[in-house]
């Protein structure tokens, strides 16, 4: 199975923080990732495909970039409504795996 | 707009049989260009996807190491929905359970799209 790895597991940051995530494959995923936002008491939402395709209606604010192992997820300036848990997958190579997620906390 | 209704009961017994269905509206159990997939949540185990269905002028299966030999995930056409069966839970099975589309795509693979809002699986005699 390919293992999907996040760091860091937990971020705090201010109203208008850029914030990056990275995002580890084990093996060469070349840009089949995906990264979802999860809020409390609600199912993972779908921000990003193809590593860097943003989902119609998400905020430009959101941006993804990575190929082969290596990813990131970048928001430019937070806004309060993206205080939420972050995953990452890889949606080709069977079975699907996540990362393990960043919790992203105000501060 | 996809929307995936979930049903199913909250609380199994340990070594019962767990039955969940998700109804789709707004697409087909039958695209060639969807997998229909449950995935589950807990602390331990964090996102862990299960299984899948889809329909490619037949229908097939997959299943995660984890769950294959408990696990069964199928389609209904005649309901457009699709149901998971898990055999002879334990307490580690208990999680929040989501249904979910996988959308075709050649630059992306089969990211999930729509998901079910997740039903609470408490497994306890």
């Amino acid at each position: 199975d390919i293992q999907m790895t996040q760091s860091p597991s937990s971020v705090s940051a201010s109203v208008g923080d850029r914030v990056t995530i990275t995002c580890r494959a084990s093996q060469n995923i070349y840009t089949w990732l995906a990264w979802y936002q999860q809020k409390p008491g609600t199912a993972p939402k779908l921000l990003i495909s193809a590593a860097s395709d943003l989902q119609s209606g998400v905020p430009s604010r959101f941006s993804g970039s990575g190929s082969g192992t290596d990813f990131t997820l970048t928001i430019s300036s937070l806004q309060p409504e993206d205080f939420a848990t972050y995953y990452c997958q890889q949606p080709n190579r069977f079975p699907y795996t996540f990362g393990q997620g960043t919790k992203l906390e105000i501060k | 707009q996809v929307q995936l209704q979930q049903s199913g009961p909250g609380l199994v017994k340990p070594s019962q049989t767990l039955s969940l269905t998700c109804v789709i509206s707004g697409d087909s159990v039958s695209s060639t260009s969807a997998t229909w997939n449950w995935i589950r949540q807990s602390p331990s185990r964090g996102l862990e996807w299960l299984g899948r269905t889809y329909y490619r002028s037949d229908w097939f299966s997959d299943y995660a190491v984890s769950v294959e030999g408990r696990l069964t995930v199928k389609a209904d056409t005649s309901t457009n929905q699709f149901s998971l069966l898990m055999t002879s839970v334990t307490p580690d099975d208990t999680a929040v359970y989501y249904c979910a589309r996988g959308a075709l795509n050649i630059r992306a693979g089969l990211p999930l799209d729509f998901w079910g809002r997740g039903t609470l699986v408490t497994v306890s005699s």
